[in-house]
């Protein structure tokens, strides 16, 4: 069965200072889809990343990084020199392609509060 | 281009009524999935739909209804609401190609059951 498990419910920093949400997945399948989204205070969710399970480089887009680790389940998200406007909820997410279908299976979400 | 687009965007109704939220999707795109956001569960998949066929289904009783037109907008229903049917309900929209692109979401819909 998939399952997301994001254990950090709320964060709470100081602005510059760089934090990593955490994200555990589980699933039986060789082949999957791992995405990130953002969800700020206005509700609509935005997508920050995708990765499918055959790729383990590590990426980075600005700020953003994200860690994937196959040996431990895990596909980890860092915010370096954080800031205000990176306050919301954020996402991780599970896609298991079968039979084409993109149901995502979400984790519970991390809120992050960045403070001035 | 235009993003998704969820109507109504707030809706309050009473128990035992009936809704149908609307969803209509980025140009060019044919899948429409949607998902129900509470505080205590969270994100959960009800529906997905390709090419007006349903593609994929959550665990969500059959109260929760939904289709998909020709132009890939799509609508779900909710029949005899429940006050725990009380949620933000997001609509999500991709090519459809079976590999999961990033899903566009829409702002949701935002029912309160009273």
């Amino acid at each position: 069965a998939q399952k997301v498990t994001q254990a950090q419910t709320e964060i709470s920093v100081v602005e510059k200072e760089d934090v990593t949400l955490d994200c555990v997945y589980e699933t039986r399948d060789t082949t999957y889809y791992l995405f990130w989204y953002k969800q700020p205070p206005s509700g609509e969710l935005v997508f920050l990343i995708r990765r499918n399970s055959f790729d383990e480089q590590n990426e980075i887009s600005g700020r953003y990084s994200w860690n994937f680790q196959k040996s431990t389940s895990s596909f980890n998200f860092t915010i370096t020199a954080s800031q205000v406007v990176d306050s919301a909820v954020y996402f991780c997410a599970l896609s298991e392609p079968q039979g084409g279908s993109e149901k995502l299976v979400f984790g519970k979400g991390t809120k992050l509060t960045v403070n001035p | 281009k235009a993003g998704v687009t969820q109507t109504p965007r707030y809706l309050i109704k009473t128990r035992g009524q009936q809704v149908t939220l609307s969803c209509s999707p980025i140009s060019g795109h044919r899948s429409v999935s949607w998902y129900q956001q509470t505080p205590g569960q969270g994100l959960q998949f009800l529906f997905e739909y390709f090419s007006e066929t349903q593609r994929n289904k959550g665990n969500f009783p059959g109260r929760f209804s939904g289709r998909q037109f020709s132009n890939s907008r799509s609508e779900m229903n909710v029949s005899t609401l429940e006050l725990g049917d009380s949620a933000l309900y997001l609509c999500a929209s991709s090519p459809g190609t079976g590999i999961p692109y990033e899903q566009y979401f829409g702002p949701g819909t935002r029912l309160t059951v009273t």
